[in-house]
């Protein structure tokens, strides 16, 4: 069985710019949650996803958005990128929110 | 403020030796897990303990849970150079706090020298 596929694995952006990350949960799974991990601040939860409806939402600004496709991919969109979004963006997958989380690698995003 | 708190915030150990790893939270829970982080990579779930239980075993790892102190410990014995890594306590809020994913704490940086 494939695990959490994250794509892309790094990413250079500069102020301003907009991104856009994608998650491929582990098949069966229709739970999808993104987080945000930093040196600083360790991993934040920013949303969830249940069948293509988002559950659950972190406390972070606006600028932070996703969704979550039929086939339980998700995406999630930073707009307006700002230096403070640099951080490692780790997507988990269950098969519901009580179950364990199965991570994929990451996507390492820098704002230049 | 963070549901969870990892103590110590940085282990250094010999090969061979036992590692423990502490974790406090605040809310009540319908469980807790541990998760290892290999540097800059996906942390990968280790062991699940729900709050009506009171220790767990899996391979070399002994986790124990102490709902009346809102605390756990992790235990890895006879530890190898490959358990270096940073390792999370994630707490999953119980019904009165539905609502919220499972909380992370800061994380205990291991390292296992050879």
């Amino acid at each position: 069985k494939a695990g959490v596929t994250q794509t892309p694995r790094y990413l250079i952006k500069t102020r301003g710019q907009q991104v856009t990350l994608s998650c491929s949960p582990i098949s069966g799974h229709r739970s999808v949650s993104w987080y945000q991990q930093t040196p600083g601040q360790g991993l934040q939860f920013l949303f969830e996803y249940f069948s293509e409806t988002q559950r659950n939402k972190g406390n972070f600004p606006g600028r932070f958005s996703g969704r979550q496709f039929s086939n339980s991919r998700s995406e999630m969109n930073v707009s307006t990128l700002e230096l403070g979004d640099s951080a490692l963006y780790l997507c988990a997958s269950s098969l519901d929110r009580t179950e364990k989380l199965f991570f994929g690698s990451g996507t390492q995003l820098s704002v230049l | 403020s963070q549901q969870g708190e990892e103590d110590p915030q940085a282990l250094s150990i010999q090969e061979g030796e036992n590692a423990t790893m502490n974790c406090s939270y605040k809310t009540s829970i319908n469980n807790l897990q541990w998760y290892r982080q290999n540097s800059g990579r996906g942390l990968v779930h280790l062991i699940l303990i729900r709050s009506n239980e009171r220790e767990k075993h899996s391979g070399r790892l002994r986790v124990t849970l102490d709902t009346s102190k809102k605390s756990s410990s992790l235990l890895i014995t006879a530890s190898r150079a490959a358990d270096t890594a940073s390792y999370f306590c994630a707490t999953e809020p119980d019904r009165d706090n539905y609502g919220q994913n499972f909380v992370f704490g800061p994380g205990t940086r291991l390292s296992v020298l050879p």
